[in-house]
């Protein structure tokens, strides 16, 4: 089973902050992956998908890159409506799917 | 406007029995893979089964395999999740979400989700 790893697990950034979080895969899974914005007690948001591809009406602040087993999603300016927990899933093993752990972003 | 709504959860006690409904409106329900996916309190997220557009392929997480049956009826724009031999670490928050392809020939990501149904199995 593919395995994946977000780092850091908890974020603390400001407003105006460029922030990164890294999602590793335990085996190559070309660029399978997509990225997911969750709030507190509602339903998960892709952002991006197929790596670096941005969903329909997602800010351009939003950008993801990476391939194989290392990928990265970056805000460019947080803003506050950006905090919130993230998830990275992986299909390359489809019809099979995982997400990652989690990344819970805060407010500093 | 596409609508995912679940129905169906509630509490019940170890080893009994559930069924989730999905009720899919705003797009062709029959033209894309769906899936269930669960979240445990305060945990993350956790894919467990999906169905091809004509239900000839479902797949499913391992910890479920044998005790749950994923299905559709897509007269009726539906998606089922049929709980059986229930635990209680199948206690989640439980969606269903559409992908993102139409007529896809393999799962992929998902682009909406519903509201999600809570699943609490405790005695």
């Amino acid at each position: 089973d593919i395995q994946l790893t977000q780092s850091p697990s908890f974020l603390s950034a400001s407003v105006g902050d460029r922030v990164t979080i890294t999602c590793r895969a335990s085996q190559g899974i070309s660029s399978y992956l997509a990225w997911y914005q969750q709030k507190p007690g509602k339903a998960p948001k892709l952002l991006i998908y197929a790596a670096s591809t941005l969903q329909s009406g997602v800010p351009s602040r939003f950008s993801g890159s990476g391939s194989g087993t290392e990928f990265t999603l970056t805000i460019s300016s947080l803003q506050p409506e950006d905090f919130a927990t993230y998830y990275c899933q992986q299909l390359n093993s489809y019809p099979l799917i995982t997400f990652g752990q989690g990344t819970r972003l805060e407010i500093k | 406007e596409v609508q995912l709504v679940e129905s169906g959860g509630g509490l019940v006690q170890p080893g009994g029995s559930l069924r989730l409904s999905c009720a899919a409106s705003g797009f062709t329900f029959s033209s894309y893979w769906m899936s269930w996916v669960r979240q445990a309190p305060g945990k993350g997220l956790e894919w467990v089964a999906n169905i091809k557009q004509d239900g000839s392929e479902k797949y499913y997480v391992d910890s479920v395999k044998g005790r749950f049956t994923i299905s559709r009826d897509n007269a009726k724009n539906s998606l089922y999740l049929q709980m059986n031999s229930l635990r209680a670490e199948d206690t989640a928050v439980y969606y269903c979400a559409r992908d993102l392809t139409i007529f896809g020939v393999v799962p992929s990501y998902f682009d909406y989700w519903g509201q999600g149904t809570l699943v609490t199995v405790s005695s």
